[in-house]
């Protein structure tokens, strides 16, 4: 049983580009979260997908944005990058009272 | 400002040895969870404490809970070399995970 899968492992982008991170839940979660941690820190929720829609929101702008699809899978865009979205991107899925299971990341360089 | 604090920020210890690392907060949380992350992965989930007061235990690993849900506290008993990692504390609000920055530790062996 697959766990939490994300693609791309690592990238690399410069600033003011565009990325598309992406993220298949384990099988039979329905509610996908996304993080950002910083080096040295702890994750930073970002937002919560259910049923295609953006449940939760962290205090990110609005360069951040998400889709979910109808497979549960979802999708974070990040706009005009800046150096300081420069992070490991977690994404975390869950079904109802079930735990949280965290997938391995995206590691994000903004140079 | 930070919701959930965690002390202490790094640790290094010797193989065999106890530890105990704090997870603090002024604010209350319906339930609280560990996790261990190593290096270029995800954080893996340790525990879910609920109930005030109550303590888990994961083989030499015991977990507690504070009487009003505010602060946690795990102790690792005989660490071992595979203890090594980023250990999170993350409280469970709404829903959402809101974490601590965690205490990195090191067992030598």
């Amino acid at each position: 049983d697959a766990g939490v899968t994300q693609s791309p492992t690592h990238l690399i982008k410069t600033r003011g580009q565009q990325v598309t991170l992406r993220c298949s839940p384990k099988s039979g979660h329905d509610t996908v979260s996304w993080y950002q941690q910083a080096l040295g820190q702890g994750p930073q929720f970002i937002f919560q997908y259910y049923e295609e829609e953006e449940r939760q929101r962290g205090n990110f702008p609005d360069r951040f944005s998400g889709h979910q699809f109808p497979n549960y899978s979802s999708e974070l865009n990040v706009n005009a990058l800046l150096l300081g979205d420069s992070a490991l991107y977690l994404c975390a899925s869950r079904l109802a009272v079930d735990g949280y299971t965290f997938g391995s990341g995206t590691r994000l360089t903004v140079v | 400002t930070q919701l959930l604090e965690q002390s202490p920020q790094f640790l290094s210890i010797q193989e065999g040895e106890n530890l105990t690392v704090y997870c603090n907060s002024s604010s209350v949380f319906s339930s609280l969870q560990w996790y261990r992350q190593e290096p270029g992965e995800g954080p893996v989930l340790l525990v879910t404490v609920v109930t005030g007061g109550e303590v888990k235990k994961l083989k030499r690993l015991t977990f507690q809970f504070g009487d009003a849900r505010k602060d946690s506290s795990l102790h690792i008993t005989a660490a071992q070399p595979g203890d090594t990692g980023l250990y999170l504390c993350a409280g469970i609000r709404s829903e959402k995970l809101v974490f601590g920055k965690g205490t990195k530790l090191t067992v030598n062996p």
